[in-house]
């Protein structure tokens, strides 16, 4: 298996709403990336869990959650979001914990809020 | 922390010519620059990389020189076809991420 696999595809929440986003790769990377892309934009980093543990967060609002329950899993809670969180999220994962392998992708959760 | 530029924004070319996007990066520490190609509404994919112990590399019509001294490197894809048509990324590596440039949208034109 050499995928990263993200769930939902598509999601539209209200803005009371809480929901998860999941990624999940079976390649034995040990690095897991949350990213937001906005459209015709870069991708923005928000989270990095490495080797299970949160190394970076990006100042990211507490109204996203991350969670790396074991190697292969990783979620991003959602709660009480705003219109402007309307982006692609790519979950990407990396060899040896380190960025210098390079990212495999998901094919991301494309979230509108409402 | 690390800095990427990526020129020029927008690259439109004829089918069979060739187009080239530089980057320049600000830390001397970094040393691994990939590049990704991002088509409409899909993931960005990896379509070639760089460690800083190389020059260049080749991979069919797609290569890749970096410049160490100057910070700076660039993409180079030959003999152009309209599936090249997408967004390209460049990146460089620098504490245990990687940042990204701001992307260069190239359109090849039949």
């Amino acid at each position: 298996d050499t995928e990263v696999t993200q769930t939902p595809k598509h999601l539209v929440m209200g803005m009371t709403n809480k929901k998860s986003l999941k990624c999940e790769q079976h390649m034995g990377h040990r690095a897991m990336y949350w990213y937001k892309q906005k459209a015709k934009k870069p991708p923005e980093l928000m989270f990095v869990y490495s080797y299970e543990k949160l190394s970076i967060n990006e100042s990211v609002p507490s109204r996203f959650s991350p969670e790396c329950p074991n190697s292969s899993l990783l979620n991003l809670h959602l709660h009480a979001l705003q219109p402007e969180d309307s982006a692609l999220y790519l979950c990407a994962s990396s060899q040896e914990g380190a960025a210098n392998y390079g990212y495999t992708f998901g094919s991301g959760t494309r979230l509108t809020v409402v | 922390g690390e800095n990427v530029e990526q020129h020029p924004s927008t690259l439109s070319v004829q089918e069979g010519d060739s187009a080239v996007i530089k980057c320049t990066y600000s830390d001397s520490a970094s040393n691994y620059f990939p590049w990704y190609k991002q088509e409409l509404g899909k993931r960005p994919q990896l379509i070639i990389d760089i460690r800083s112990n190389v020059g260049e590399k080749k991979d069919q019509r797609i290569a890749v020189t970096l410049n160490k001294t100057a910070k700076h490197f660039s993409l180079h894809i030959t003999e152009t076809q309209p599936e090249d048509s997408a967004v390209y990324f460049c990146a460089a590596e620098g504490y245990s991420t990687l940042t990204f440039g701001k992307g260069t949208m190239l359109l090849v034109s039949p």
